[in-house]
């Protein structure tokens, strides 16, 4: 089972909409969470982390549910520009300090 | 500052040859990493290091070595080439590995390389 799961997409909106995606992990003790950007042949850069409450940053709402084990990511008001891929990333003390990506959920923005 | 910084961006190799992928950080940063990205596979670590002097295996550590001699560098050696090493390579940095700290992830843009 991998550690952490995402659905790949892609996921084709038009300007204006509010998409969400999920991302679920498979160790209950994992303590920190993290959305990337990644877009086409550049380096992932973080978007945000995800704090137990739940934190927001402008159109970008990150979630996280520890009884189900996923994070999400809500984007309201999409923007061509948000056109990407989206990595979920994972890392706790009991994994060595190690930090475990998701595949990737692609999102494609349309006029 | 210069962030995470990789060179080369690309890079040919035959089946067989050795090279080094250097990888720097200018935020004195103790955590430093390589992982490897392949299409449909993600991210996959491949060696990291929580400090000087002080380096791990990661998920896929086989065919490379690492060694970190400084609190800036960490360069990723291929011993041997060989075809299915043909990826992107990309450098991470971080102020600490730890999880519930200051562990966001900073990349560098990068090494493309090929294996014929």
């Amino acid at each position: 089972r991998k550690e952490v799961e995402q659905d790949p997409g892609p996921f084709n909106v038009p300007e204006g909409a509010t998409v969400a995606f999920n991302c679920t992990y498979s160790n209950s003790a994992s303590q920190s969470f993290f959305w990337y950007r990644q877009d086409c042949r550049k380096e992932p850069k973080l978007l945000m982390s995800v704090y137990s409450s739940g934190n927001e940053d402008g159109r970008f709402t990150a979630q996280l549910n520890r009884a189900s084990q996923y994070i999400s990511l809500l984007i309201r008001d999409s923007k061509l520009s948000d056109s990407a891929t989206y990595l979920c990333v994972v890392n706790g003390r009991d994994t060595g300090n190690q930090f475990y990506f998701g595949t990737g959920t692609s999102l494609t923005v349309i006029p | 500052n210069a962030g995470v910084t990789q060179t080369p961006k690309f890079q040919v190799l035959k089946t067989g040859q050795s090279m080094t992928l250097q990888c720097a950080q200018d935020m004195n940063h103790e955590y430093m990493s390589w992982y490897r990205q392949d299409p449909g596979m993600g991210l996959r670590l491949i060696h990291y290091s929580v400090g000087a002097g002080i380096t791990d295996q990661g998920e896929v550590p086989n065919g490379y070595n690492v060694s970190r001699s400084t609190t800036e560098d960490f360069p990723l050696r291929l011993l041997s080439a060989a075809p299915s090493q043909t990826s992107v390579y990309f450098c991470a940095s971080s102020y600490s590995g730890l999880a519930g700290s200051r562990n966001e992830q900073f990349f560098g843009p990068g090494t493309r390389l090929t294996v014929l």
